[in-house]
This record gives structure tokens, C-alpha cells and sequence, in this order.
């Protein structure tokens, strides 16, 4: 059972398109996330949704929207899609309860190239 | 300067070394701190974590904090073609804004 898993594995679109990609868990956390992975492999964070409600929104362009419809699944949708947002973007989740690690778990990534 | 500093390698070493990969932070108010493993095309898998001070053991690798010096490190005993992989150290504080904060990985290659 794949713990958090996401689709599509593989994007490759044209620029000005409108696309998504969704994340699942089923380790039953209360906090999932949205990272942004460069050509040069460093992880940063996007978004943070803690049961449903955006925690962390960091200076990310509006043309990405998060969107949690339940605490074990965020989808992320971008519009008018950009040379510049071709990366890999990781889902992750952990729980966060008082005094608890945030210990975090992730997908195996979407890598997404614009053309 | 990037609140975490990681030297990207590559590190080449062979069979039965011990590797040493270190991380230095700015932010005093990181109180957690983790050593993830990414192979090529792979999600990061975690490896170890360790809250605070101290040192941390499991198996072949040996995670230490240095929080007087803003330093960690992970070692690697005996290391492994399979352990060819980039690690990655992240951070957290403790309340509030919990998101990682990454270095930009080291990238380790073990030769038979």
C-alpha cells in the first residue's frame, strides 16, 4: 500500500495550459503539503493544509491554487502554465499534534515539464 | 544566504568508506532535524531524525547535533553501492510554521 501517492507521475504540457495533479494519503495525518523540487534538486516548501484549512502559502505565484476537499487529499491546479514552473513537485504529509516530530512522508513526485 | 547550507558533492568514495555529510543552519530556532534519502526519480525517504542535541544511531548511519555550533552531520559506516543516492538534511521548529526547510542535498556515490 503506497502511503502517499501521486498523479500523474508524468506531465508534460504546453505553455499557456491549464493542469492538475493530485495527492492521496492513507496514513491517516492531519497535514499534508505541496514542495517544489529545481532542476538543481533543492526542496521548497509551496503549501500547507492542516485538516483542510491552509496553514502555509508561501510567495508562490496565484496561478497555483491548492485545494484540500478532505484531510487526505490536496490537489494542486495551475493555470496558464509557464516555461519556468517545469520542476518535480512532491506531495507530503505527517501528523502535527502537540510535542508530536513533523516527521514527513512523501510521494514519489510529479515531474512536470512545460514546453 | 539560504537559512540551510549543504555542500552538493559529488562525493565519491568506494566500498566500506565511511562517509561523512554535513549541514550548517542560521535559524536557532530549528529544534528538529532530519537526514533524508532521495534515489534518481524517488520521493525523499526519511532515514533518521533527532530533537535537539545529541546523537542518534541506527544500524550503519549516526545522525549528530550540534546545536552550539549550528552543524549536523550524518555518517555512514561501511557504505554501500546501495547507499549511492543524494541525501538531502531538512529542519523544523517545533510550533507554529511546520514546513521543512531543506538543504540543497549531497549527492553520494559508493563504488564497488
Amino acid at each position: 500500500d503506497t502511503a502517499v501517492s501521486q498523479t500523474p507521475k508524468y506531465l508534460v504540457t504546453q505553455m499557456g495550459n491549464d493542469k492538475s495533479i493530485k495527492c492521496e494519503q492513507n496514513l491517516g495525518h492531519d497535514t499534508m503539503y505541496w514542495y517544489k523540487q529545481d532542476s538543481k534538486k533543492f526542496l521548497k516548501i509551496m503549501f500547507s493544509y492542516n485538516n483542510k484549512e491552509l496553514i502555509i502559502n508561501e510567495t508562490v505565484p496565484n496561478r497555483f491554487s491548492p485545494k484540500s476537499p478532505d484531510k487526505a487529499h490536496l490537489n494542486l491546479h495551475i493555470n496558464s502554465l509557464e516555461l519556468g514552473d517545469s520542476a518535480v513537485y512532491f506531495c507530503a504529509s505527517s501528523f502535527t499534534g502537540a510535542g508530536a516530530p513533523d516527521i514527513q512522508y512523501f510521494g514519489a513526485g510529479t515531474r512536470l515539464s512545460v514546453l | 544566504q539560504k537559512e540551510v547550507e549543504q555542500d552538493p558533492g559529488p562525493l565519491s568514495v568506494p566500498e566500506g568508506a565511511i562517509v561523512s555529510l554535513n549541514c550548517t543552519y542560521s535559524n536557532s530556532a530549528f529544534q528538529y532535524f532530519m537526514w533524508y534519502r532521495q534515489y534518481s526519480r524517488k520521493g525523499p525517504e526519511l532515514l533518521m531524525y533527532t530533537y535537539s542535541s545529541g546523537n542518534k544511531e541506527d544500524g550503519r548511519f549516526t545522525a549528530q547535533v550540534d546545536k552550539s555550533s549550528k552543524y549536523i552531520s550524518l555518517f555512514i559506516r561501511d557504505s554501500q553501492p546501495s547507499d549511492s543516492a543524494t541525501y538531502l538534511c531538512a529542519m523544523s521548529i517545533l510550533t507554529g510554521r511546520r514546513a521543512l526547510t531543506f538543504g540543497s542535498g549531497t549527492r553520494l556515490q559508493v563504488q564497488p
